[in-house]
């Protein structure tokens, strides 16, 4: 699976829209971009995905560039409860495919 | 639909005992992975199963860590002679044989600690 590059930490203000950005500049053209976020001490919860268009979910909006190298996750009115550190990962989208998760954003939703 | 169920969500040890993690699926998923999320770090692959089978222990330690899913009840971890290092938070994912999302639904974990 190919690597991701995210920013450590990111403040938010509530309310706000929260950009999280994420480069893949060596995604493979069957790899699709993932986001899951882990709020403190609880399992990883799906956010949402997608290969190459963009994608909006209940939770998030998924931004992905042209030519696939970068992505960013869109939360569009940030609330405290969204504090939670953000994954990006890359993976073939296939049964029995495990997720490799690397540093994640911590992001922090001020009010 | 019941979601992914892991016990016991707290898990004291002494060094040199033995530690069993459980972890029940959803209903009708046959894949289940563990991870392993020491203090303040991230989350860690440990091994992938299915029913009877490990597909992937790429990520378990070579000693004392051993992990099982049989045909009938929840899938098994279990760390033998314990020891400090130990001490993280141990958890459970489950995937459908045919996912539409590839999703991976994960339980809220164990927390192993060990004196």
């Amino acid at each position: 699976d190919a690597k991701t590059t995210q920013p450590p930490s990111m403040d938010c203000a509530e309310g706000r829209a929260a950009n999280l950005p994420c480069n893949h500049s060596t995604i493979s053209g069957n790899e699709y971009v993932y986001w899951y976020r882990q709020i403190h001490s609880q399992g990883p919860q799906y956010i949402i995905h997608g290969l190459k268009n963009n994608e909006t979910n209940e939770m998030a909006s998924l931004i992905i560039t042209e030519d696939r190298k970068s992505s960013t996750l869109i939360l569009p009115h940030a609330t405290l409860r969204d504090t939670a550190v953000y994954y990006c990962i890359v993976r073939v989208e296939a049964a029995g495919n495990k997720l490799t998760f690397g540093g994640g954003t911590r992001v922090l939703v001020k009010p | 639909n019941a979601g992914v169920m892991q016990n016991p969500r707290h898990l004291v040890r002494r060094r040199g005992q033995e530690a069993r993690l459980r972890c029940s699926p959803m209903k009708g998923h046959s894949h289940v992975y563990w991870y392993r999320q020491l203090p303040e770090e991230g989350l860690k692959f440990m091994v992938y199963l299915q029913k009877e089978n490990i597909i992937d222990e790429s990520g378990m330690p070579k000693e004392r860590f051993s992990a099982e899913f049989p045909k009938e009840g929840p899938s098994i971890l279990r760390i033998q002679q314990v020891v400090r290092g130990d001490s993280a938070a141990y958890f459970c994912a489950s995937s459908p044989l045919q996912g539409e999302t590839g999703e991976l639904f994960f339980g809220e974990g164990s927390r192993l600690t060990v004196l």
